[in-house]
């Protein structure tokens, strides 16, 4: 059963555009929701990550807006970059599972120059 | 610093034939996990480990073995590799509660023939 469901599958927009990536899900027991940012090859790195008593959370061009009431988080990258480009999953966890992350799907971006 | 390790890179199997995968990471992390990425499927979770000789089922575990003998390393085992089990096998570790960063190595993409 996924518990975090991902959306879009893929995006594409021009440089400079904002890609809007959502994400739901439905363990109310959640309380660590990060982004990793995965490029061909490699192996996944966190981007950013917020926890649940805030609702936004910026670093550089990249922000995470959290809505604990529908149970929904998404990223959004300002003034996007070709160098954005990349696969992008969003996931979960909470505390005393290990820190197990629950995955979504995965965003396949594409920054068109 | 290396960071997360993963070795082989590649690996082709027949099928009922064995595997070692072999993860080894040098920041002196407590947590380290398995996971298979699938195609539109995210990662998912096959095993983890919250310390040196332990280790714990994850979502798939199926099929895999593993043992944590020294904290730096986390090895997954197939014993008899199906066709099912192709994938890109990535290691992460980290830190452990309260420091849930994952450093994900670059991964083993096997293929079982």
């Amino acid at each position: 059963q996924q518990q975090v469901k991902q959306s879009p599958q893929s995006l594409i927009v021009q440089k400079g555009g904002i890609p809007i990536i959502n994400c739901a899900y439905e363990n109310t027991a959640f309380d660590y929701f990060p982004w990793y940012q995965q490029f061909p090859g490699k192996g996944p790195a966190l981007l950013i990550a917020i926890r649940p008593d805030v609702s936004e959370k910026k670093e550089g061009r990249f922000t995470i807006s959290f809505n604990k009431s529908a149970k929904q988080f998404s990223l959004h990258i300002m003034d996007s970059q070709p160098g954005d480009s990349a696969t992008y999953f969003c996931a979960a966890s909470f505390s005393g599972s290990a820190r197990q992350l629950t995955f979504g799907s995965g965003t396949q971006l594409t920054v068109l120059p | 610093n290396a960071g997360v390790t993963q070795t082989p890179k590649f690996r082709v199997l027949k099928t009922g034939q064995s595997m070692t995968l072999l993860c080894a990471q040098d920041m002196n992390h407590e947590y380290m996990y398995w996971y298979r990425q699938d195609p539109g499927m995210g990662l998912r979770l096959i095993h983890y480990s919250v310390g040196e000789g332990t280790t714990a089922k994850g979502e798939v575990p199926d099929g895999y073995n593993v043992s944590r003998l020294k904290k730096q390393n986390f090895l997954l085992g197939l014993e008899s590799a199906a066709p099912s089990q192709t994938s890109v096998y990535f290691c992460a570790s980290s830190y452990g509660e309260g420091n849930e960063k994952l450093f994900f190595g670059s991964g083993t993409q096997l293929s079982v023939l």
